[in-house]
């Protein structure tokens, strides 16, 4: 079975300062990891996604992603955030092969402060 | 892109009452759907995977007398609370699969708020 771990609950920074929301998982097998942004009241939209190939990620809205197998991580990264970017963040993994539902971690609160 | 829309956005209902949500795809046919309730400030649950013209899967724990789920084309799942109470309250989340298995597009969500 698989998991995923968001580690932090929220994550406080200050506007055009560089954040970083950590992600780890557990799986058996390979995996497809995910990275989706939702802003208040509204649905998930997908920020960027690993299936394969190349390890770093790039995605919507500047953001971009790590995979590292050997420490069993998708670290989200931005090097410049705004206030829009204020939002709840969840990663997600799903097994190549399997159902392909992803597990969702419990969400990170990132919030822009001006 | 793929567009998945829900309707209605918020509802508010009588205890006991029951209420239908839509979810449709818009620009393509999904012959999956997946249902999920989120709890405020946590993350998604997944209730069950609703597939085309057969009946739905529920995710262990959830009452499918209770959340009644009908996919009755390839661009419509319906969610049909039943005789709701109030701790049905919650957000409520459809998702659609698109060609490639491991893509999941992600509907508005309806607030649903049972008094």
């Amino acid at each position: 079975a698989q998991s995923v771990t968001q580690l932090d609950s929220q994550v406080p920074v200050f506007e055009e300062a560089p954040v970083e929301l950590r992600c780890n998982y557990s799986s058996s097998v390979s995996v497809y990891l995910f990275w989706y942004v939702q802003y208040p009241n509204q649905g998930l939209q997908l920020l960027l996604k690993y299936l394969s190939g190349s390890t770093l990620v790039k995605g919507i809205n500047g953001f971009e992603a790590e995979f590292n197998k050997s420490q069993t991580s998708f670290h989200l990264r931005k090097p410049s955030v705004h206030i829009s970017d204020t939002a709840e963040y969840f990663c997600a993994v799903s097994e190549p092969g399997g159902s392909y539902i992803p597990t969702f971690g419990r969400g990170t609160s990132l919030i822009v402060h001006p | 892109g793929a567009v998945v829309s829900q309707h209605p956005s918020r509802v508010i209902c009588k205890s006991g009452t029951s209420v239908k949500i839509e979810c449709r795809s818009l620009d393509f046919q999904a012959t999956t759907m997946f249902w999920y309730r989120q709890f405020p400030k946590q993350s998604l649950m997944l209730m069950a995977t609703s597939n085309e013209g057969s009946k739905a899967t529920y995710e262990q724990g959830v009452e499918k007398d209770k959340f009644l789920i009908n996919h009755a084309s390839l661009t419509l799942s319906t969610l049909t609370v039943t005789s709701a109470h109030p701790e049905d309250s919650s957000f409520y989340i459809c998702s659609a699969q698109g060609q490639e298995v491991n893509e999941q597009y992600f509907g508005p969500g309806t607030r649903l708020t049972v008094t």
